[in-house]
């Protein structure tokens, strides 16, 4: 089973759409949840983190179900701006490595006028 | 405010020879991690480097090697270069206080190896 596995894509949608992303994680143990944006050929970015009380950003809603090792990210009314790569990201933690981010393989997400 | 920095930008390698890749992250960060990608993959975690030290390692073969300097800086050597090896090389830079800490990405080195 791989780490960190995120729904297969692509997702096509029409401006206005609500779209939702899912993802699951493998170790139980792992410390910190977030969700990236990578536009094509640039780096991600971090687009928010995600907390078992789940956070809102504007039109980003994200929600992490630590039981089921499940974390989830919402797009309402998708503008043609949030057509990118949506990766879901998941620290360990543990064994002194901090930083050591583990990637699902992304989602791209086009959205159509 | 400089972001993160990488250098060169695009390289292009033959099978065999040696890459040295720079990084130079954001003032005040003092951990540097660095990641493969290739395409249509997300990055896979190779190095993190804290206070010049090696805190993570993931599973890339020991052709692969890093250092970190006193100014935080950081290189990524690869050795004995595999076709395989054609990717997106991403360095980020943290505070490195905590897990949570965010990590920024530099714009990554596109590595072809031919």
């Amino acid at each position: 089973r791989k780490e960190v596995e995120q729904d297969p894509g692509p997702f096509n949608v029409p401006e206005g759409a609500t779209v939702a992303f899912n993802c699951t994680y493998s170790n139980s143990a792992s410390q910190s949840f977030f969700w990236y944006r990578q536009d094509c050929r640039k780096e991600p970015k971090l687009l928010m983190s995600v907390y078992s009380s789940g956070n809102e950003d504007g039109r980003f809603t994200a929600q992490l179900n630590r039981a089921s090792q499940y974390i989830s990210l919402l797009i309402r009314d998708s503008k043609l701006s949030d057509s990118a790569t949506y990766l879901c990201v998941v620290n360990p933690g543990g064994g002194g490595a901090n930083s050591k981010l583990t990637f699902g393989k992304g989602i791209t997400l086009s959205v159509r006028p | 405010d400089a972001g993160v920095t990488q250098s060169p930008t695009h390289l292009i390698k033959t099978r065999g020879q040696h890459v040295t890749l720079r990084c130079s992250p954001i003032s005040g960060h003092k951990s540097v991690s660095w990641y493969q990608q290739v395409l249509g993959q997300g990055p896979q975690f190779i190095f993190q480097y804290y206070e010049k030290e090696e805190r993570g390692r993931g599973n890339f073969p020991d052709r692969f090697s890093a250092r970190q300097f006193p100014n935080y800086s950081s290189e990524l050597n690869v050795n004995a270069l595999l076709l395989g090896d054609s990717a997106l090389y991403l360095c980020a830079s943290s505070l490195g206080g905590g897990l949570e800490t965010e990590a920024f990405f530099g714009q990554g080195t596109r590595l072809t190896v031919v």
